[in-house]
């Protein structure tokens, strides 16, 4: 299917477990992300990647690992998940070439961290 | 600190009135505007933009104002409809500056309610 899913949609798991949530996109954007939202906070990201093996930390990126191995995948990892970790994940894509600004959002992983 | 707020949480509006959501910016350097919309267990959906070059951009029902000197956006849906319902969120950015200044700063969303 074309766009940009995730998985899983939900997710329970315990405090000290790693984790984690994958992100696949099938326009070939160049640019990938990861937000948390959390009740009162909006969205905010945790980290991004403007291509295969280059990311970078975004507001949030205490706890979380990613790669990019190739542009289509861009998974997010947990460690050691803590309660506090316990929120709604997007992942976004984007060209962000010439006027192409938007991001493009997948559905959502649930994650609760009990 | 809060650079993109979005101080109402909610707004309940009549089907067929005008709703009006609104945001306002603190960093100057932003430069690009995003409205996303958001229905629930859904990821958020583009919606319109504007760039600081204009002050307005139309799209059917929706119309996004940018009031550059007081830091301010709106969004105008007219007229509005029962599946507008859903979670608002305004988005700014740095675009000229590039790298991470370009990336989407969101705010915490207004939910709109629309009653038949």
């Amino acid at each position: 299917d074309a766009g940009i899913t995730q998985s899983p949609r939900y997710k329970i798991t315990e405090t000290g477990r790693q984790v984690t949530l994958m992100c696949h996109q099938t326009w070939s954007h160049s640019y990938m992300f990861w937000y948390r939202q959390d009740l009162g906070h909006g969205l905010r990201l945790i980290y991004y990647s403007a291509a295969a093996d280059i990311t970078d930390k975004g507001e949030v990126p205490d706890g979380y690992v990613v790669s990019r191995s190739k542009t289509e995948n861009f998974p997010l990892t947990l460690e050691s998940a803590t309660r506090s970790q316990t929120s709604v994940y997007f992942c976004a894509s984007s060209d962000q070439a010439g006027l192409i600004y938007e991001q493009y959002f997948g559905p959502g992983t649930r994650l609760t961290v009990t | 600190d809060q650079q993109v707020k979005q101080n109402s949480p909610s707004l309940s509006v009549q089907e067929g009135r005008i709703s009006i959501l609104n945001c306002d910016y603190t960093n100057s350097m932003f430069d690009y505007f995003l409205w996303y919309k958001k229905y629930p267990a859904e990821g958020p959906t583009f919606l319109i933009s504007i760039s600081s070059i204009k002050d307005k951009n139309e799209d059917g029902r929706f119309t996004v104002f940018l009031n550059k000197s007081a830091k301010h956006l709106s969004l105008h849906i007219v007229p509005s409809q029962p599946g507008d319902s859903a979670v608002y969120f305004c988005a700014a950015s740095a675009r000229r500056y590039g790298g991470s200044q370009g990336n989407l700063i969101f705010g915490k969303g207004t939910k709109l309610s629309v009653k038949p």
